[in-house]
């Protein structure tokens, strides 16, 4: 069926470096795939999408990867903050559906 | 946060009881959407609804009944809450538009004793 699911629950970095955190997904209908940042009492904000015609897309400090031949996804954080730390769902939807399915999560810790 | 109002942010009751959680939206958005978060499990998704009284299950759905008189609100309730529907309960809307225009409110909070 279908799943969404992280590589790892929780991740610490150096402030300054490079984030990344993964994402599997196993619905290969699904064509739509967005990352959320979720801060602590606050609902998750869309960070940002990537269509499945595409394999990367940036913004600002971020970076998102896509390889349909492994249903792999990637966040990429660039130069971490302290504002960054956070838990990131990936989620993912098929061409048309009208609802999301999310991911377990990932714990983005920042160290001074 | 778009507009989007969830009451009460806090309950605590008892097993048994039925409980009703609000969604009110000031964005007059067609899509609305009830998701529990529960350590492990990310957010799941109960049930959600496409219109005024068009309403459809999602992956949780079982326990839980919703309801859409008008289009700011979307009620969610539990008949009889178990100590399993403890969880942090997030609604979200849309208007249409793709989901990278989906807005979640902050939360209610509900634990069943």
């Amino acid at each position: 069926g279908e799943s969404v699911g992280l590589h790892l629950p929780t991740l610490s970095v150096q402030e300054g470096d490079n984030s990344i955190i993964n994402c599997a997904y196993s619905n290969s209908a699904s064509d739509y795939f967005i990352w959320y940042k979720q801060e602590s009492g606050k609902g998750p904000q869309f960070i940002i999408d990537i269509r499945s015609n595409m394999d990367k897309r940036q913004g600002q400090r971020v970076t998102v990867l896509l390889n349909k031949t492994v249903k792999h996804l990637s966040l990429q954080i660039a130069a971490t903050q302290p504002g960054d730390s956070a838990v990131y769902f990936c989620a993912e939807t098929p061409s048309g559906a009208q609802k999301l399915v999310f991911g377990q999560g990932t714990r983005l810790t920042i160290n001074p | 946060d778009a507009g989007i109002t969830q009451s009460p942010r806090h309950k605590v009751t008892e097993t048994g009881t039925p409980v009703t959680l609000r969604c009110h939206q000031t964005e007059n958005h067609r899509y609305m959407y009830w998701y529990r978060q529960d350590p492990g499990h990310g957010l799941r998704l109960i049930h959600y609804s496409y219109g005024v009284k068009d309403t459809d299950k999602g992956e949780v759905s079982d326990g839980y009944s919703v309801s859409r008189s008008k289009t700011e609100d979307f009620l969610l309730t539990l008949e009889s809450a178990t100590s399993s529907q403890t969880s942090v309960y997030f609604c979200a809307t849309r208007d249409g538009q793709g989901f990278e225009k989906l807005f979640f409110g902050s939360g209610t909070q509900l634990s069943v004793l």
